[in-house]
């Protein structure tokens, strides 16, 4: 399975963008990359996916890189309730949908 | 819709006990999933049905059995529990054809 490297944490203030980015550079063609977050002692819930072209919807923007071997999370206006895990994740539907976890970064949010 | 409900909350079990964790899903998905989490870990699949009647090893099947009984319940059966079982353990489910998965709020299991 195809890994992906993540910085371990990040600080935001609140009200303000945050871009948490993902290296993936064994990214194989048949890979999607996913973004689920991890509210504390909750499970995980799906935030966004993309392919190849940058994709919005209401909770966040994917922004991938041309040769995919790299992406990033955007969140537009960082509020406390976005504190969390996010997790970037490679998926290859080939493979029965399975995720498979790494780290994640740990966003934490100032006032 | 309840979602992804599991069973129990928490329990704590000595080692070489047995139980089962149930997963229930009410959103007619097709595929389903058990995921354990160790402390400041990330996720790891243990087993994942793809389909009802079907059933297949994830990254850490080691001391677990699965049973996908019916399209809505898929449950996890620890034989013979050992510390190094204690964890927080989620099942998702999710539809063929959707790319998101739905978690259930997890079981955290204490095993002594």
């Amino acid at each position: 399975d195809a890994k992906t490297t993540q910085p371990n944490s990040m600080e935001s203030n609140e009200e303000e963008p945050v871009h948490l980015p993902c290296n993936h550079s064994t990214i194989s063609g048949t890979d999607y990359i996913h973004w689920y977050r991890q509210l504390p002692s909750q499970g995980p819930e799906y935030v966004i996916h993309g392919l190849t072209s940058n994709v919005n919807n209401r909770m966040a923007s994917l922004a991938i890189a041309e040769d995919r071997k790299s992406s990033t999370l955007i969140l537009h206006r960082a509020t406390l309730r976005d504190a969390a895990v996010y997790y970037c994740i490679l998926r290859d539907e080939d493979q029965g949908g399975k995720l498979i976890f790494g780290q994640g970064t740990e966003l934490s949010v100032k006032p | 819709n309840a979602g992804v409900t599991q069973t129990p909350k928490f329990q704590v079990l000595k080692t070489g006990q047995s139980m089962t964790l149930q997963c229930a899903q009410d959103m007619n998905h097709n595929s389903m999933y058990w995921y354990r989490q160790d402390p400041g870990m990330g996720l790891r699949l243990i087993y994942y049905s793809a389909s009802e009647g079907t059933t297949d090893k994830g990254e850490v099947p080691n001391g677990y059995n699965v049973s996908r009984l019916n399209k809505r319940e898929f449950s996890l059966r620890l034989e013979s529990a050992a510390p190094s079982q204690t964890s927080v353990y989620f099942c998702a489910s999710s539809s063929r054809g959707r790319w998101e998965q739905y978690f259930g709020p997890g079981t955290r299991l204490t095993v002594t």
